[in-house]
């Protein structure tokens, strides 16, 4: 089955506390990203990357920071999580860049809370 | 300004209601709209594409694009308690172009009421 998968899938954390959200994709896309969805902000790209070992900060890169040394993976790294960080965080993927007309792929998102 | 404005709701209907979800853009560089539906604990999935002005039907949803007016409109008819959902707009420029990142709107709460 095509997939985008997310782990974990909720987390709890303490300012300051390195943590890693793992995306993994089997559908051999090129192109991956994050979002963060707040209330009345709405769905918001904190990274994204064209191919392996090519990443670019998106609308709202500070205070995270991502890897792409294999095509199927994409972490999400908070160095150094701050409360302002507590958010629902989606992955998606895409055949290509992911605009135009091309279909974003959204795994099932991870839920954090920065205490 | 948003670049994409999207009435929050909540939106409350009973079952079998035609709804109406808009969004209104300012870019007039976006030629590719999508609409996006986000059940509750889930990632956004696409539901309907269409590209430049016009409409687009699909069973029970119509999609529509009014380019002059910069307003996008997703139409359900016969809607079901099983449409309950967040809608989520979506829409980017040319592909290759400078506006080709997905811009999304902030979501419609839908509640269909049985």
């Amino acid at each position: 089955e095509a997939q985008v998968t997310q782990n974990p899938r909720y987390l709890i954390t303490v300012t300051g506390k390195k943590l890693t959200v793992t995306c993994s994709q089997n559908m051999n896309h090129e192109y991956m990203s994050w979002y963060r969805q707040d209330p009345g902000l709405g769905l918001r790209q904190i990274y994204y990357s064209m191919n392996v070992e090519v990443t670019d900060k998106g609308d709202v890169p500070e205070g995270y920071k991502v890897s792409r040394k294999e095509k199927r993976n994409f972490p999400l790294i908070l160095e150094s999580p701050s409360p302002n960080q507590t958010s629902l965080y989606f992955c998606a993927s895409s055949l290509s860049r992911g605009g135009g007309r091309e279909t974003q792929y959204f795994g099932p998102g991870t839920r954090l809370l920065v205490l | 300004q948003k670049e994409v404005e999207q009435d929050p709701g909540p939106l409350s209907v009973p079952e079998g209601a035609i709804v109406s979800l808009n969004c209104t853009y300012s870019n007039s560089a976006f030629q590719y709209f999508m609409w996006y539906r986000q059940y509750s604990r889930k990632g956004p999935e696409l539901l309907m594409y269409t590209y430049s002005s016009g409409n687009k039907e699909d069973g029970r949803f119509t999609a529509q694009v009014d380019k002059s007016s910069k307003y996008i409109s997703l139409f359900i008819r016969d809607s079901q308690p099983s449409d309950s959902a967040t809608y989520l707009c979506a829409m980017s420029g040319p592909y290759g172009g400078a506006t080709n990142k997905l811009i999304f709107g902030t979501g419609t709460l839908l509640a269909v009421q049985p």
